[in-house]
């Protein structure tokens, strides 16, 4: 079956212990991308990956980091993380971007204590 | 910047038809998407319009015109399972990202 994977789907940790969610996707898709929702402000891009070893900033970058090692793969890293990166989390991967959209992983809800 | 604005919340009556509009303003435009997405779960896609004019998927459509910066979802039918959020989002020229809006919450009624 084709789908994004997510892991965990539930999280809670302490301020400033370093925590990594894993994405993965069985589409051989090109793109990745990595969003936060948050009640009245909607999806905002944390950051996307257009191929293996690029990556780029989205519209929220500040406090994560990624990496895009393999194709299918595309971790977000918390190096530090804060109460106010107390969000659901979503990874989503596309085959061109454009005309597929995005197809999203089942989302990761974050509590930072 | 980009800027994408939808209503917050909608409430319709079951079997009735529902429009929820869109209008964007962006540093070029390559697409939009219309997104459903129940409480808690993933945005699913519904769909997507580059050109102008409308697009009839069952009993969802959607609607662009390009000169105005604006599209709306159409909801025919309207079943209960279709309370959820939808969301507008749209391509950027030269980007390979999606913009949404804060999304529209629509409740269906008995």
């Amino acid at each position: 079956e084709a789908q994004v994977t997510q892991n965990p789907r539930y999280l809670i940790t302490v301020t400033g212990k370093k925590l990594t969610v894993t994405c993965s996707q069985n589409m051989n898709h090109e793109y990745m991308s990595w969003y936060r929702q948050d009640p009245g402000l909607g999806l905002r891009q944390i950051y996307y990956s257009m191929n293996v070893e690029v990556t780029d900033k989205g519209d929220v970058p500040e406090g994560y980091k990624v990496s895009r090692k393999e194709k299918r793969n595309f971790p977000l890293i918390l190096e530090s993380p804060s109460p106010n990166q107390t969000s659901l989390y979503f990874c989503a991967s596309s085959l061109g971007g454009q005309r597929y959209g995005y197809t999203f992983g089942s989302g990761t809800r974050l509590t930072v204590v | 910047g980009q800027n994408i604005d939808q209503p917050t919340e909608m409430t319709a009556t079951e079997g009735a038809i529902v429009q929820i509009n869109c209008t964007y303003q962006t540093s070029g435009f390559n697409g939009l998407f219309w997104y459903q997405q129940h409480a808690g779960e993933a945005p699913t896609f519904l769909s997507y319009n580059v050109l102008d004019g409308l697009e009839e998927k069952g009993r969802f459509s959607s609607f662009l015109s390009r000169s105005k910066g604006y599209s709306y979802l159409l909801l025919k039918e309207l079943q209960m399972k279709d309370s959820a959020s939808y969301l507008c989002a749209v391509i950027v020229t030269g980007a390979n990202n999606l913009f949404f809006g804060t999304g529209t919450r629509l409740t269906v009624i008995p």
